[in-house]
């Protein structure tokens, strides 16, 4: 079946050290791709998308992320993550494969030690 | 801002019984979705609907229907709660033109069945 897929679902790290969530999905065709993230207690936001154009994505509090079309990627980066990064975030596809429907990947919890 | 809005946060009921789950959204949006959210599982679409009176079903649609009498509420109903429902609930809405744009989402009802 066709899917999202995020490699990690927990990932504890250090104030300052740097993030990687990796997402895959598996449509060919146009995608728009998006990552959303959940605070504690907190409903869903956007944190960046990519529909088209520069492949580098900025999103909002110094996150990026980098579609690869040929690996069918959209990995979530951020060079020093902070304490209150603690969240769990989500990679997201629509893609016209799938009917114009939004998919979501498992989600990755992460953890920011003090 | 954009506001979804979910009329609970947290509910506990017993096998069988009906349950309302309500969402009002304040930006005229023309896209509204129910989703669930299980650990490890991600977002799961339940229904969706593009305009007032159309819902399609998504990839979860069984033991669920819903209803949109109005363009800003939509309503997601289980006809006979089973255990296998409790679950946490989102609410979302994306602006028309298509399934593909950014969803504003609620803060979730947490559902629980006894």
């Amino acid at each position: 079946a066709q899917s999202v897929s995020q490699h990690n679902h927990h990932v504890i790290l250090s104030e300052a050290a740097s993030l990687e969530l990796g997402c895959n999905y598996s449509y060919g065709g146009t995608v728009n791709l998006f990552w959303y993230v959940q605070y504690p207690g907190q409903h869903l936001q956007l944190l960046l998308k990519y529909f088209s154009g520069d492949p580098l994505v900025k999103g909002i509090k110094g996150f990026e992320a980098e579609f690869i079309k040929s690996k069918f990627s959209f990995n979530l980066r951020k060079p020093s993550v902070q304490w209150s990064d603690t969240a769990e975030y989500f990679c997201a596809v629509n893609a016209r494969a799938a009917g114009n429907k939004l998919t979501f990947g498992g989600g990755t919890r992460v953890l920011v030690k003090p | 801002d954009v506001k979804v809005t979910q009329s609970s946060r947290y509910l506990v009921k017993r096998t069988g019984e009906k349950v309302f789950l309500e969402c009002v959204q304040d930006m005229d949006h023309e896209n509204m979705f129910w989703y669930r959210q299980d650990p490890g599982l991600g977002l799961r679409l339940i229904y969706f609907s593009y305009d007032v009176k159309m819902k399609e079903k998504g990839d979860i649609p069984e033991g669920y229907s819903v209803s949109r009498e109005k363009k800003e509420r939509f309503s997601l109903i289980l006809e006979s709660a089973s255990t296998n429902q409790t679950s946490m609930y989102l609410c979302a809405s994306s602006i028309g033109g298509g399934l593909g744009g950014e969803l504003f989402f609620g803060e979730g009802s947490r559902l629980t069945v006894l």
